[in-house]
């Protein structure tokens, strides 16, 4: 299986903050990697796919770069509805696995 | 809209057996390849299984190999979990997923979820 690790797995921020998230995966992936921000209580909510893609609806202060085994999460500016808990997951092969999960918290 | 509603959660004791259920709308169903992904209280994603449009295609996670079967019926647009044989361990809250090709393989429309919870 491959093994998807995020770092790091929390971070106090301020509104405004350039925060970055990066995620390694095991083996080669290509660019089957994928971001998803979860709120307590609600289901997780594409944010990236294809590693740089933007989901439609998602502001553009999210953005997603890497290829290989090496990816990150960027939030240029950090918004209160961002603070959340923020997972990538490989969509190379089966078992489609995610990272531990990045808690973003309010400083 | 777009959606995914989950249902059959609840508390079972162990070795005991549920059937998850999610109602796809909005779309068209059979077109689309179906995960089921677990989160347990308070820890992390954990895709449990996957299922091809036609439903001749099916995967598992090996923690669930041999106990859980996934199955859909495109004519009710739904999907379905069987669980059996249910541990502790199975303890969490069970989503749908729909799978996007176009997207990286992304899981792009989530269910809210439904929990089941295995104790005696």
């Amino acid at each position: 299986d491959i093994q998807m690790t995020q770092s790091p797995s929390s971070l106090s921020a301020s509104v405004g903050d350039r925060v970055t998230i990066t995620c390694r995966a095991s083996q080669y992936i290509s660019t089957y990697l994928n971001w998803y921000q979860q709120k307590p209580g609600k289901a997780p909510k594409l944010l990236i796919y294809a590693a740089s893609s933007l989901q439609s609806g998602v502001p553009s202060r999210f953005s997603g770069s890497g290829s290989g085994t090496d990816f990150t999460l960027t939030i240029s500016s950090l918004q209160p509805e961002d603070f959340a808990t923020y997972y990538c997951q490989q969509s190379y092969t089966i078992p489609r696995t995610f990272g531990q999960g990045t808690k973003v918290e309010i400083k | 809209e777009v959606q995914l509603v989950e249902s059959g959660g609840g508390l079972v004791q162990p070795g005991g057996s549920l059937r998850l259920s999610c109602a796809a709308s909005g779309f068209s169903f059979s077109n689309y390849e179906m995960n089921w992904v677990r989160q347990a209280p308070g820890k992390g994603l954990e895709w449990v299984s996957y299922i091809s449009g036609s439903g001749s295609t099916k995967y598992y996670a090996d923690s669930v190999k041999g106990r859980f079967t996934i199955s859909r019926d495109n004519a009710k647009n739904s999907l379905y979990l069987q669980i059996d044989s249910l541990r502790a361990e199975d303890t969490a809250v069970y989503y749908c997923a729909r799978k996007v090709a176009a997207k990286g393989d992304a899981f792009d429309i989530w269910g809210q979820g439904t929990m089941v919870t295995v104790s005696s």
